[in-house]
């Protein structure tokens, strides 16, 4: 059975603070992903890799990095949080184009 | 326009009852279509992969219009454990999937 974990289900931080959400997965996959969702806006990507050391930008990609230095660990970093970046943050992997396997979720609220 | 197109909904139906959503997505070079699934304060996980003849997974038919653009998913003698969104999601040619911003479904005693 695929799992997809991340490290937190529920982040507070502040204003200004750099914040790193991880997320690891066991299936040997080479693609993983970064969405947020947010109330009436749906899932949104932030940035996707496919391979170690490779990503892409996604839909919204500003106020956010990332970071794979290991195939089964997909980082994403905010290097300084803002209000408007408190949301639910969602990591998936998947094996080539096919189905996607989410994480739980970390719900990060900026305050 | 945005690329995947959804009703939001919600729709209320008593169980039992059939109900379909339809979904519309812009790019028609489009390659693949999924229909997610997502419970509430849950992370989405696949119903369905929607294929070019149709395809029906017990009480669930997934059809697609590549003409029209559209997908389509229907569901039969709802359960109250249907209650849920519905993403209509499509995939171009990269690795990304393009999300709908789902439809909220609710099933009634």
């Amino acid at each position: 059975d695929v799992k997809v974990t991340q490290s937190s289900r529920y982040l507070v931080k502040r204003t200004g603070e750099k914040v790193f959400l991880e997320c690891v997965q066991d299936m040997d996959h080479e693609n993983m992903f970064w969405y947020r969702q947010d109330p009436g806006l749906g899932l949104r990507l932030i940035y996707f890799s496919y391979d170690v050391k490779m990503k892409e930008k996604g839909d919204i990609p500003e106020g956010y990095s990332v970071s794979r230095e290991k195939k089964e660990r997909f980082s994403l970093i905010l290097e300084s949080a803002s209000t408007n970046q408190t949301s639910m943050y969602l990591c998936a992997s998947s094996f080539l184009r096919y189905e996607q396997y989410f994480g739980p979720g970390t719900r990060l609220t900026v305050t | 326009r945005k690329e995947v197109e959804q009703d939001p909904g919600p729709f209320n139906v008593p169980e039992g009852a059939t109900v379909a959503f339809n979904c519309t997505y812009s790019n028609s070079a489009s390659q693949s279509f999924f229909w997610y699934r997502q419970d509430c304060r849950k992370e989405p996980k696949l119903l369905m992969s929607v294929y070019s003849s149709g395809n029906e997974d017990g009480r669930f038919t997934a059809q697609l219009n590549r003409a029209s653009q559209y997908i389509s998913l229907l569901i039969r003698d709802s359960k109250l454990s249907d209650s849920a969104t519905y993403l209509c999601v499509v995939t171009n040619s990269g690795y990304a999937l393009n999300f709908g911003k789902g439809t909220s479904l609710l099933v009634t005693p």
